[in-house]
């Protein structure tokens, strides 16, 4: 198995409270990715890194941000966590650009968030 | 519309059947097509990845992709219990945005002994 964990695996927050979500790997792969998964949506990227101190906005970006310090540690911060962002939150790291042929993405386990 | 559609199920056959997956896309820059499967709780994990049109087999598995028509196709023979799982098709090309992979919303599939 690929060397991600994500942290924390649950969490329980309250509307307008500030939430950090960690992924970590162990792999030095240069490319990291932060994913919501909800019902009736499927995976959807809200942003993603393509190095240290660079990362870009994905399709649902909007109350998250992310900060990459070291090539192991991607952050996702809700900055004032609301109900719409219950979700799960996935981690996912690729070694190459892109989505090319032999290049696996590696999917961490998730975060369950509840924002009550 | 999205560009990428899936029929979410759920799927229920019985121990053995034969088991279609499909989606279909609108995205004509789509190159790279993958299916990922995804037990209850976990993280999606690769499964099979085939490159333009043709097919591909691997084992009981097999990934067909036609991009005439844009629609692509996963099918599991002799399908066990142990294949119950959500099948997310996902696509990328060079084209349609870097680094994103597009994901379908996924098939719930259960096989039951």
């Amino acid at each position: 198995d690929a060397g991600i964990t994500q942290s924390p695996r649950h969490k329980v927050t309250e509307t307008g409270t500030p939430v950090t979500l960690r992924c970590h790997q162990t792999e030095n792969h240069r490319y990291m990715y932060w994913y919501r998964q909800d019902p009736g949506h499927g995976l959807r990227l809200i942003h993603y890194s393509y190095g240290v101190k660079d990362t870009d906005k994905g399709e649902v970006s909007d109350g998250y941000s992310v900060s990459r310090s070291k090539t192991e540690d991607f952050l996702l911060t809700l900055e004032s966590a609301t109900s719409s962002q219950t979700s799960v939150y996935f981690c996912a790291i690729s070694e190459s650009p892109g989505w090319q042929l032999n290049t696996e993405a590696f999917f961490g386990q998730g975060t369950r968030l509840t924002v009550v | 519309q999205k560009e990428v559609e899936q029929d979410p199920g759920p799927l229920s056959v019985p121990e053995g059947a034969i088991v279609s997956l499909n989606c279909t896309y609108s995205n004509s820059a789509f190159q790279y097509f993958m299916w990922y499967r995804q037990y209850s709780r976990k993280g999606p994990e690769l499964l099979m990845y085939t490159y333009s049109s043709g097919n591909k087999e691997d084992g009981r598995f097999t990934a067909q992709v036609d991009k005439s028509s844009k629609y692509i196709s996963l099918f599991i023979r002799d399908s066990q219990p142990s294949d119950s799982a959500t099948y997310l098709c996902a696509m990328w090309g060079s084209g349609a945005g870097s680094y994103q992979l597009t994901f379908g919303k996924g098939t719930k599939l259960s096989v039951i002994p």
